[in-house]
């Protein structure tokens, strides 16, 4: 059973069109949830950490926010150059490992 | 300034073959982590160090698998007898401090290892 579940796998918006991508979490003992962008040919980029329910990080257009079950990253007026793959990780337990989701494809027109 | 860096960039190979991984974290980060990201899957944990040593082995694949780093630095990911399914992007990802609760890793732009 995956422990961090992503929607949609793919999204495709026009620019400036806002919307949300979801992160589930079904891991117990929750340290930190993180996202991270991830462009074609490059490594994953770090963005936010969130530590606990109802924090909300921001940057730029981008807005981080946490539940007990799930994180929701809000784009607000995208850019084409917002276009990449969003991943969302969680640390739990005693673990070392950020264990991460499958990832949203964003692509955003002009 | 000088980020993670990992060589080779790309690795084709046969199958049976042995390859090896080197991955240059940034100056100074003790923490560094071993991923693996198939097509259309996520980034797949396998080992993390702290320092030179792996408290952490639990997501090698299996004993094909090892890796090492050496003067708590350079890290190298060795796959003997290499497999088809071994084909994918192996990144490397360090860190500052250990264990890290802040979740800022910074990630090299991978080895893509194909095994034909």
């Amino acid at each position: 059973e995956d422990q961090v579940t992503q929607s949609p796998e793919a999204l495709r918006l026009q620019e400036g069109e806002s919307s949300s991508l979801n992160c589930s979490y079904t891991v117990s003992g929750l340290r930190g949830l993180f996202w991270y962008r991830q462009d074609p040919g490059k490594g994953p980029e770090f963005l936010f950490t969130l530590y606990s329910a109802g924090e909300e990080k921001e940057k730029e257009r981008l807005k981080a926010t946490l539940t007990k079950k799930e994180s929701f990253l809000h784009i607000t007026a995208p850019k084409p150059e917002d276009s990449a793959t969003y991943l969302c990780a969680v640390q739990f337990g005693s673990g070392y490992a950020l264990n991460f989701g499958k990832g949203t494809s964003l692509l955003v027109t002009p | 300034g000088a980020g993670v860096s990992q060589s080779p960039s790309n690795k084709v190979t046969e199958k049976g073959k042995d390859v090896e991984l080197r991955c240059d974290p940034i100056s100074g980060h003790t923490a560094l982590y071993w991923y693996r990201q198939s097509l259309g899957q996520g980034l797949e944990f396998l080992i993390y160090f702290q320092g030179n040593s792996a408290p952490d082995k639990s997501g090698l694949p299996s004993d094909r698998f090892s890796a090492e780093r050496t003067g708590g630095s350079v890290s190298t990911l060795t796959i003997q007898r290499t497999q088809q399914e071994d084909s994918a992007v192996y990144l490397c990802a360090s860190s500052l401090v250990p264990r890290p609760n802040t979740g800022e890793l910074f990630f090299g732009e991978g080895s893509r290892l194909t095994v034909l």
